[in-house]
């Protein structure tokens, strides 16, 4: 059975921290993708990862930053966390054998005070 | 500026009634998924239409993907309250690497 987990289900930050949300999956897939979704918006791709070390920009990149040192997790980082980016933040993966399905996470809800 | 419009935003229903959810785009993608969201959950994967015209079934759930693969419709027969959910469509962008584009969601509640 397939496993995305993440590593909160519920923060509160203060403006200005830097804020690390992590996502583990279990499938061996290569790629890995972070999203924040908002009402009205839909999921919006934030940075992707094709594998292990690599990272492409999504839509919306500007305040993040990812890493993908082993190919089972994913990181989003805020570096200066603002109140705008309090989001539900959502982590996925697929494997292009997979075809263009993607498994998600039970997703972060980031309060940003 | 969204690529997917979904329609309509909200829905309320009484159980039993029919309903129909459209996703509209005038871009082309290689596939469009719908997902189920649940609170507190991750969307999970309902299903996948890969050619323009084609028609899928879930047992009361039908999905149609549009000739020229730019919309798609998900239509209910019969409510349940099981129903309830978050409802998203996502088209895979051909030459961004398959990269899925989200509508902004249909947001069902069904009324016993």
């Amino acid at each position: 059975d397939v496993k995305v987990t993440q590593s909160s289900r519920y923060l509160v930050k203060r403006t200005g921290e830097k804020v690390f949300l992590e996502c583990v999956q279990d499938m061996d897939h290569e790629n890995m993708f972070w999203y924040r979704q908002d009402p009205g918006l839909g999921l919006r791709l934030i940075y992707f990862s094709y594998d292990v070390k690599m990272k492409e920009k999504g839509d919306i990149p500007e305040g993040y930053s990812v890493s993908r040192e082993k190919k089972e997790r994913f990181s989003l980082i805020l570096e200066s966390a603002s109140t705008n980016q309090t989001s539900m933040y959502l982590c996925a993966s697929r494997t292009p054998q997979g075809g263009d399905t993607q498994y998600f996470g039970p997703g972060t809800r980031l309060t940003v005070l | 500026t969204q690529l997917l419009k979904q329609s309509p935003q909200f829905l309320s229903i009484q159980e039993g009634e029919n309903l129909t959810v459209y996703c509209n785009s005038s871009s082309v993608f290689s596939s469009l998924q719908w997902y189920r969201q649940e609170p507190g959950e991750g969307p999970v994967l309902l299903v996948t239409v890969v050619t323009g015209g084609e028609v899928k079934k879930l047992k009361r759930l039908t999905f149609q993907f549009g000739d020229a693969r730019k919309d798609s419709s998900l239509h209910i027969t019969a409510a349940q309250t099981g129903d309830t959910g978050l409802y998203l469509c996502a088209g895979a962008r051909p030459g961004a690497g398959n990269m899925l584009t989200f509508g902004g969601g249909t947001r069902l509640m069904v009324k016993p």
